[in-house]
């Protein structure tokens, strides 16, 4: 079966760093995606990685490697702002999205 | 100008009955979903349609029928609700098939369906 593990829950003090680990198992490779749900609202795009390697977008990072089956988003100078969910989803064979569940991080003042 | 727009966005009905849900983008995206986020939080794919032609369709029961009257527009009509159809149902877009792979999908508010 196609599964993405992510953490439930995360949390992290204001001004520091967190890493957002996901693995996946999936039939066949096109891409992973990180995006962003805040309590109630819609997801929104952070990231987009198909080689490995990091991609740098800010404060937010996201790291692939596919021989491991195992990405993380990296988000620096943490903001209450950011307290939120980040779903992890990872393009199938069929070029269908699979979600994982999602991490929700809490920032602490 | 909102991108993605659905609505309703809360829907409180009774088991059996048969609701519809609308979708809408001013993106220009050729493609559009249902999704749908249980309280696991979850998503899940319903339907995807490419310029109004069906190209995903999930294992959702046939109770699930959407339309699509143009590319801008992708509707769910949802007949015989049951307790389980409580969920949050969300529609986005992107620009082109999922075949290309890096394509961003722009998710609508979301629509909070609750089944009593």
């Amino acid at each position: 079966g196609q599964n993405i593990d992510q953490p439930t829950e995360m949390t992290a003090t204001e001004g520091a760093i967190v890493q957002i680990n996901c693995t996946y198992q999936t039939s066949g490779f096109n891409g992973l995606f990180w995006y962003q749900q805040h309590a109630g609202e819609a997801p929104t795009f952070l990231s987009y990685n198909v080689l490995d390697g990091l991609e740098e977008k800010g404060r937010f990072s996201s790291f692939l490697s596919r021989s491991k089956g195992y990405s993380y988003l990296l988000l620096k100078e943490l903001q209450m702002k950011d307290s939120a969910s980040y779903l992890c989803a990872v393009g199938d064979s069929n070029y269908q999205l699979i979600w994982g569940a999602g991490t929700k991080l809490i920032i602490k003042p | 100008d909102t991108a993605v727009s659905q609505t309703p966005k809360y829907l409180v009905t009774q088991m059996g009955n048969d609701k519809s849900i609308k979708c809408e983008q001013n993106l220009g995206h050729d493609t559009m979903y249902w999704y749908k986020q249980d309280s696991k939080k979850f998503l899940k794919i319903m339907f995807s349609y490419n310029n109004k032609e069906l190209i995903i369709n999930e294992t959702v029961p046939n109770r699930f029928s959407p339309k699509s009257p143009d590319k801008a527009h992708l509707n769910l009509h949802i007949n015989s609700l049951e307790l389980g159809d409580s969920a949050v149902y969300f529609c986005a877009s992107s620009q082109d098939l999922p075949e290309w792979a890096q394509e961003t999908q722009y998710f609508g508010p979301g629509t909070r369906l609750l089944v009593l």
